[in-house]
């Protein structure tokens, strides 16, 4: 079976600094990888998906994450946090084949502080 | 921007109730989904449907859960006789292809369901 683990269910930045959010799956075959966010009142929305191909991704909002398969790591990164990134943020994972369902991870509350 | 809309954004229901949680999802999208996150849990799938009928559905949803399209926009969750346990934010997402799992899925604000 699918899981996801995300380190640390809030991370801190001064603004200016680097983000870094870690993820890490465990899939029996080859997953595709996903970043979603959610700001305040609004539904989750995708920053950045990995599914084949180049293993750094970049996404919406400055945003990238590498997929690292030798460590079963999706971990996002973003080179200087803004105020308007505080959020939470989830990753997520699906299998390859068939319509399978996200399986999610609990999340990662960002807080920005100027 | 097209997105999934839900209503209401939050109900409150007295435990033994039936709710009825409604989605509009994108129009051209093919792929329906429910999750739902129970407070300081992750999200969780619950079912997805595809061409009028379930495609997949894991344990949580149980006969008290029924998903319908009634007409060609709205997606409803019916949850029969709520349970204390289902209080939870609800989330209904969707996705354009039929090859889902590689599309994206396009989530709504959500709907939080209290039970009391």
């Amino acid at each position: 079976a699918q899981s996801v683990t995300q380190l640390g269910s809030h991370v801190s930045v001064s603004e200016g600094a680097l983000v870094l959010l870690r993820c890490n799956y465990s899939s029996s075959v080859p997953p595709y990888l996903f970043w979603y966010v959610q700001y305040p009142n609004q539904g989750l929305q995708l920053l950045l998906k990995y599914t084949t191909g180049a293993t750094l991704v970049k996404g919406i909002n400055g945003f990238e994450a590498e997929f690292k398969k030798s460590e079963t790591s999706f971990h996002l990164t973003k080179p200087s946090a803004h105020m308007s990134d505080a959020a939470e943020y989830f990753c997520a994972v699906s299998e390859v084949s068939g319509n399978t369902p996200l399986v999610f991870g609990k999340g990662t509350r960002l807080s920005v502080i100027a | 921007e097209p997105e999934v809309t839900q209503t209401p954004s939050h109900q409150v229901t007295q435990m033994g109730q039936e709710v009825i949680l409604r989605c509009v999802p994108i129009s051209n999208h093919l792929y329906f989904y429910w999750y739902r996150q129970i407070l300081g849990q992750k999200v969780e799938f619950l079912v997805s449907f595809y061409n009028n009928e379930i495609s997949e559905k894991s344990e949580i949803f149980d006969d008290q859960f029924s998903v319908e399209r009634p007409d060609g926009s709205n997606f409803t969750l019916k949850i029969r006789s709520t349970k204390l346990e289902d209080s939870a934010m609800y989330f209904c997402a969707s996705s354009e292809s039929w090859r889902g799992n590689t599309d994206t899925q396009y989530f709504g604000p959500g709907t939080r369901l209290t039970v009391l």
